[in-house]
């Protein structure tokens, strides 16, 4: 099955910089991949996702890249702010057609970002 | 904009007894996920549904069960509740044709077994 790896897990940056966390897939099939902020003990929400017909896409300070050959994917948060500080998760699904539509998350262990004052 | 709905937010339960957690998706959103998080954990995946047909299944324990009903909702029913199945459930949902890869999560159900 789809297997995702995620580095850091642990990322500490001074406000103002940039923060980048990478993460590799196994599964070839993949062609999703979101990005998930998680607050303690609030629910993952979706801050930026990237297909795989696409090779970056930026919001703002957020951007994703893929590169589908080498199965990786990385998220690229610039200006870095304390609001920021959150744990991160990437994610990976295919689309699997089973009567109509689904497709499950795989999710990366996460990265704790601490964005310092 | 509504979002995904749970309930209850929390819940305290002995062990080996039974839960019923509730999700409602975003209106005209026919399908659901459900999802575990344990403490310091990653979401793992449990079961989805598609349409009142469940359509993908994960490491769902047999002691669990779930379905959507008719306006889609959904309900994870959870008995001879364990120790270890404590921890936070999340419900998703999305809607089928254009973005339906996105997934939007509910605010979970912390789940405490004593």
């Amino acid at each position: 099955g789809e297997n995702v790896e995620q580095h850091p897990s642990t990322l500490s940056v001074q406000e103002g910089d940039s923060a980048v966390i990478k993460c590799t897939y196994s599964d070839s099939a993949s062609n999703y991949f979101p990005w998930y902020k998680q607050e303690l003990g609030k629910r993952p929400q979706l801050i930026i996702d990237i297909r795989s017909n696409v090779g970056e896409k930026k919001d703002q300070r957020i951007a994703v890249t893929l590169n589908k050959t080498a199965k990786h994917f990385s998220l690229h948060i610039t200006e870095t702010q304390p609001e920021d500080s959150a744990v991160y998760f990437c994610a990976a699904s295919g689309w699997l057609n089973y009567g109509g539509a689904t497709n499950k998350l795989i999710f990366g262990t996460g990265t704790l970002l601490a964005v310092q004052p | 904009a509504a979002g995904v709905i749970q309930s209850p937010r929390h819940l305290i339960k002995e062990k080996r007894e039974t839960a019923t957690l509730k999700c409602y998706p975003i209106p005209r959103h026919d399908t659901v996920y459900w999802y575990q998080q344990g403490p310091g954990q990653d979401p793992q995946f449990l079961i989805s549904f598609y349409e009142k047909m469940q359509s993908d299944k994960g490491s769902i324990p047999d002691r669990f069960s779930a379905q959507q009903f008719s306006d889609y909702h959904s309900e994870l029913n959870m008995s001879s509740l364990e120790l270890g199945d404590s921890a936070l459930y999340f419900c998703a949902s999305s809607q089928y044709g254009g973005n339906a890869d996105t997934q939007y999560f509910g605010p979970g159900t912390r789940l405490t077994v004593l």
